[in-house]
């Protein structure tokens, strides 16, 4: 079975440029996370999803940052504008319910300049 | 609310030494209890998992038990190879509807040298 597939694998881009981050869950989870992941805060969890709709996102840094699930298999993560302190590794999980271990992707290397 | 506490890291091993990574939690109910690794350029793999108390998980050697008791989950291995050099997750989950959050601790890293 395919995993947790994540796009790009590495970004690097120009402060101030939109950046898109994008996430296909394992087929037939029903929840999804999306996490960052620094050295300074560790793995924190931004906003997950549950049958495509927004649950939490209390951990959305700021409105530069936005989530959306439009369907079952698809999922992004927007920052716009981004800042260098952007900078991290964007992890995106899914899991078959809320009991169910996640399955992490191998993430997105996200560095602004 | 909710937290995992970790041992400090980093945990330098030479291959074949018994391996112990502490980890303790704070919760208000009762939480699933989790072990993640994260090997180098890649995300975090389920490592074992227990789901009440007394249970014992295990996988690739390593094994950890859920304690009521101490609230604890360490993670444990007999012999150590270079290939387990990564860094490892404690983490605790509770099942409530809008609350379907894993809390992760900071994370340990762990070098085995051969």
């Amino acid at each position: 079975d395919a995993g947790v597939i994540q796009s790009p694998r590495h970004e690097v881009t120009e402060m101030g440029q939109e950046v898109t981050l994008r996430c296909k869950p394992i087929s037939g989870h029903d929840y999804l996370f999306w996490y960052r992941q620094t050295m300074m805060r560790g793995l924190e969890l931004l906003i997950y999803f549950n049958n495509n709709v927004p649950i939490d996102d209390s951990g959305m840094p700021e409105d530069r940052f936005s989530a959306k699930m439009p369907n079952a298999s698809f999922s992004t993560l927007k920052i716009q504008p981004s800042e260098p302190r952007d900078s991290a590794v964007y992890f995106c999980a899914s899991s078959r319910d809320s009991n169910q271990p996640q399955h992490f992707g191998d993430g997105t290397r996200l560095s602004i300049l | 609310g909710d937290s995992v506490t970790q041992m400090e890291g980093p945990v330098t091993l030479s291959e074949e030494a018994f391996l112990t990574i502490n980890c303790t939690y704070t919760a208000t109910g009762y939480p699933s209890l989790f072990w993640y690794v994260q090997y180098p350029g890649e995300g975090l793999q389920l490592l074992l998992k227990a789901t009440k108390a007394d249970d014992k998980g295990s996988n690739k050697g390593f094994e950890a038990t859920y304690r009521k008791e101490t609230t604890s989950f360490h993670l444990e291995k007999g012999s150590v190879q270079v290939s387990d050099s990564a860094v490892y997750f404690c983490a605790l989950l509770i099942s409530n509807f809008g609350n379907e959050k894993l809390t992760f601790g900071t994370g340990t890293r762990l070098t085995i040298i051969p």
